[in-house]
Order: structure tokens, then C-alpha cells, then sequence
């Protein structure tokens, strides 16, 4: 059975960091793409970043020089490395396999940039 | 930049319905656009992708047509377990990147 299961959210101050992990099973992360999408609270969907398997690294204009994706294929896990927050950087932020549409994505953890 | 325009944002229909969804592209993408249906509190789950592909385990109630520019979700008969706010997706590939319609929020009358 596909499972993603994100960790690592938490209450942040403007400026600071915050790494997302998201464990995999039931696939191999690094055999497929492996997209970032976030939902600021009551808002929609906005896309964040893609991994693709060959290592390609894409981003959304608006995280980009400050988020990074990356991928331990020893731990078939996912992460983001979220620098230089912003409070618009508040929301859910979901890990989903796939870039071309997503078909399994996990429960999704809060990241919220207060001070 | 593509965008994409979904509408209505909400609507009310009553338990067996047919519910219409459209989602317009500010440029053609071909097939590239897929749905999802996001319950409260809860991760979106994908129902059709690239235009009308139902996705494997979703009910035969949901359909989803279009090309180019101009695209169509229909649940054929709306049930109760169906509220929820449904968003198209496109796709793009240069530079990869994804873009979300504003939602449709779906409520039973």
C-alpha cells in the first residue's frame, strides 16, 4: 500500500527555518517525481516544487532561493529545507507523488510563521 | 504563465443532481488537466486526469472532458458523501510547474 506521511511543522519566526520530511512506502521516491504542494489556511492549492528521478529540481517563483527539495533515497524519504520564511509561507504543506498530476499525497503538516 | 479559471466558486444542488464544473485555460494544454475532490481537513485525492481518465477506485458518477482550453467535471448524480471543494489542475513542462484552478466548493441544498 502507497503511504506519505510528512512531519517537521511547526511554529516558526519570520526569518528562520524549517525542514519538511516525508516518508514514503509502498514505492520508491526515488524512482518517480515527487512534488511539494501547500494550502495556506481557507485558501486553495498552490504547487511548491518537483524532484524528478533523475534529480532535476524544479520550483514555484515564489519559494524559489529560499526552499530547497531534496531526497535520502536510503530512507525513501522526501524533504523540503523552507529558509528565510515569510508569513505567507503559513499553510499545510502536502508531500504527492507525481508532477504531471499527483495521485497519492499524504495527510499534510502546518507550518506557521508568526512572531 | 498559464492561468486557470474554475467556475462557479460554489454551488448548491440537491442529492441526485448533475453537478457541472468548468475549468478554461489561458492557453491551450492540450489534455494536461486533471481533478480533485479536497474534503475538510483532509488531503485533495485525484479523481480524473489528463481531461477524462477516471482514476482507478473512483466512483463512475465523476467524469471529466475538454481539450485545448475549455474543460468539464460532471458528477452525474450528486450524493451526499460528494461535498467537498473540487480544484482542476494543469500542467505545464517548460518550465515544470503546475497550476491549481480557485476551487469549486459543492454543498448538497
Amino acid at each position: 500500500e502507497v503511504q506519505l506521511v510528512e512531519s517537521g511543522g511547526g511554529l516558526v519566526q519570520p526569518g528562520g527555518s524549517l525542514r519538511l520530511s516525508c516518508a514514503a512506502s509502498g514505492f520508491t521516491v526515488s524512482s518517480n517525481y515527487m512534488s511539494w504542494v501547500r494550502q495556506a489556511p481557507g485558501k486553495g492549492l498552490e504547487w511548491v516544487s518537483v524532484i524528478y528521478s533523475g534529480g532535476s529540481t524544479y520550483y514555484a517563483d515564489s519559494v524559489k532561493g529560499r526552499f530547497t527539495i531534496s531526497r535520502d533515497n536510503s530512507k525513501n524519504t522526501l524533504y523540503l529545507q523552507m529558509n528565510s520564511l515569510r508569513a505567507e509561507d503559513t499553510a499545510v504543506y502536502y508531500c504527492a507523488r507525481g508532477i504531471q498530476h499527483l495521485d497519492y499525497w499524504g495527510q499534510g503538516t502546518l507550518v506557521t510563521v508568526s512572531s | 504563465d498559464i492561468q486557470m479559471t474554475q467556475s462557479p466558486s460554489s454551488l448548491s444542488a440537491s442529492v441526485g443532481d448533475r453537478v457541472t464544473i468548468t475549468c478554461q485555460a489561458s492557453q491551450d494544454i492540450s489534455n494536461y488537466l486533471n481533478w480533485y475532490q479536497q474534503k475538510p481537513g483532509k488531503a485533495p485525492k485525484l479523481l480524473i486526469y489528463d481531461a477524462s481518465n477516471l482514476e482507478t477506485g473512483v466512483p463512475s458518477r465523476f467524469s471529466g472532458s475538454g481539450s485545448g482550453t475549455d474543460f468539464t467535471f460532471t458528477i452525474s448524480s450528486l450524493q451526499p458523501e460528494d461535498i467537498a471543494t473540487y480544484y482542476c489542475q494543469q500542467y505545464d513542462n517548460l518550465p515544470p510547474r503546475l497550476t491549481f484552478g480557485g476551487g469549486t466548493k459543492v454543498e448538497i441544498k
